[in-house]
């Protein structure tokens, strides 16, 4: 089993839809859960960042964190089309090493 | 907004040839780490460094790979005998102080890494 699971897609919608996206995870010491986008030729950047279960919100970014289901969610409410890039999950146990997921391509179109 | 740099952007090398990428991270950051992404691939952690030693490294981080903090700006991840199967993209990440693991990473834009 993959230590970190995230389905490629592409995920494509509508602009204005309601995007979820989700990772799940086998290693249990995992603590701290991270959003990153990814646009073409640029590196990762930090959207989300919580620690151990529950919700945050920021903007029209919205991430779960559920501990006990090894399950982990982004939701992005009014797409838009700048929001299409790839969504990388990373995680760690509070070390510092980050395990990233292999990323969501997300489509949104006008 | 501090941002990571990395330079060159697009760095092509022969095979067998070394290679010196080049990183600086935000300013007030006391953690600095390598990460690489294969083409197609996950990003994959390489090496993480802190007061100015490794604090842990990957299986690929072997001995042809090597860090330096040679000032008080950058960081460097240099390849000894590159091969084929380094090219990638090459990411610098760096972290504030507040506890390990308790802040998150920022990314700089990478280094794109061709061997031939």
């Amino acid at each position: 089993q993959k230590e970190v699971e995230q389905d490629p897609g592409p995920l494509s919608v509508p602009e204005g839809a309601i995007v979820s996206l989700n990772c799940t995870y086998s290693n249990s010491a995992f603590q701290y859960f991270m959003w990153y986008r990814q646009y073409s030729r640029k590196g990762p950047e930090l959207l989300m960042y919580t620690y151990s279960s529950g919700n945050k919100e920021d903007g029209r970014f919205t991430a779960q964190v559920d501990k006990s289901s090894k399950y982990i969610s982004l939701f992005i409410r009014d797409s838009q089309p700048s929001d299409s890039a790839t969504y990388l999950c990373a995680m760690t146990p509070g070390f510092q090493k980050l395990v990233f997921g292999t990323g969501t391509r997300l489509l949104v179109s006008p | 907004e501090p941002e990571v740099t990395q330079t060159p952007s697009h760095q092509v090398t022969q095979m067998g040839q070394e290679v010196i990428l080049r990183c600086v991270p935000i300013s007030n950051h006391l953690y600095f780490y390598w990460y690489r992404q294969i083409l197609g691939q996950k990003v994959e952690f390489l090496v993480s460094f802190y007061n100015n030693e490794i604090s842990e490294k990957s299986e690929i981080f072997d001995d042809q790979f090597s860090v330096e903090r040679p000032d008080g700006s950058n960081f460097t991840l240099k390849i000894r005998s590159t091969k084929l199967e380094d090219s990638a993209m090459y990411f610098c990440a760096s972290s504030p102080p507040g506890g390990v693991g308790n802040q998150p990473q920022h990314f700089g834009d990478g280094t794109r890494l061709s061997i031939l």
